[in-house]
């Protein structure tokens, strides 16, 4: 398995571009997430689906975008990219089985680092 | 809101001597994990504690729950250059949404 997978490793954007952060899990894992780490701040939920078809915010959603229409892909998309958003993106995967608490334990992908100019 | 607060916030030891982090919350959590990670990696699980004063042991790191589930604390001994990392605790309220706390970066000198 190769378990997170997210693609690019390095993305620089200029103010205004758009672009889409690519995602995948192959552990057939219904919850998946979108997280930012800035230095100080630690990781805050962008957001996040329990399942195909079924998205929702999480602490800071402004300016991402989110769909999920199969199990295994959670693309993140950029829709006018700010200095702001300048940070590096983790994708992450849980079984999130109902009442089992070990189950939200979360496979995190190796990171999207992204700068902004 | 929930928030995790995390001290000390940065620790520099060297190898071999002991240390404790501890992750607080005025909120209560069904569960807590710990995760460690490295530069340039994402997080990576250590374990998750769901009893309150519960207590886990990870070869040389041993993690407990505290008594009331609002705090946990992670301690190491005879630590090793190869500890050195981001450790970062997460609580979950037995839903899909966790809350970090900012993280410990301890550096393990030789």
């Amino acid at each position: 398995n190769a378990g997170v997978t997210q693609t690019p490793k390095f993305q620089v954007l200029k103010t205004g571009q758009s672009m889409t952060l690519q995602c995948a899990q192959d552990m057939n894992h219904e919850y998946m997430s979108w997280y930012r780490q800035d230095p100080g701040m630690g990781l805050r939920l962008i957001h996040y689906s329990v399942g195909a078809g079924i998205t929702d915010q999480g602490e800071v959603p402004n300016g991402y975008n989110v769909s999920r229409s199969t199990t295994e892909d959670f693309p993140l998309r950029l829709l006018s990219a700010a200095p702001s958003q300048t940070s590096v993106y983790f994708c992450a995967s849980s079984r999130g089985a109902l009442g089992e608490l070990n189950s939200y334990e979360q496979y995190f992908g190796p990171g999207t680092r992204l700068t902004v100019t | 809101t929930q928030l995790l607060e995390q001290s000390p916030q940065f620790l520099s030891i060297q190898e071999g001597e002991n240390l404790t982090v501890y992750c607080n919350s005025s909120s209560v959590f069904s569960s807590l994990q710990w995760y460690r990670q490295e530069p340039g990696e994402g997080p990576v699980l250590l374990v998750t504690v769901v009893t309150g004063g519960e207590v886990k042991k990870l070869k040389r790191l041993t993690f407990q729950f505290g008594d009331a589930r609002k705090d946990s604390s992670l301690h190491i001994t005879a630590a090793q250059p190869g500890d050195t990392g981001l450790y970062l605790c997460a609580g979950g309220g037995g839903s899909e949404k966790l809350v970090f706390g900012k993280g410990t970066k301890l550096t393990v000198n030789p």
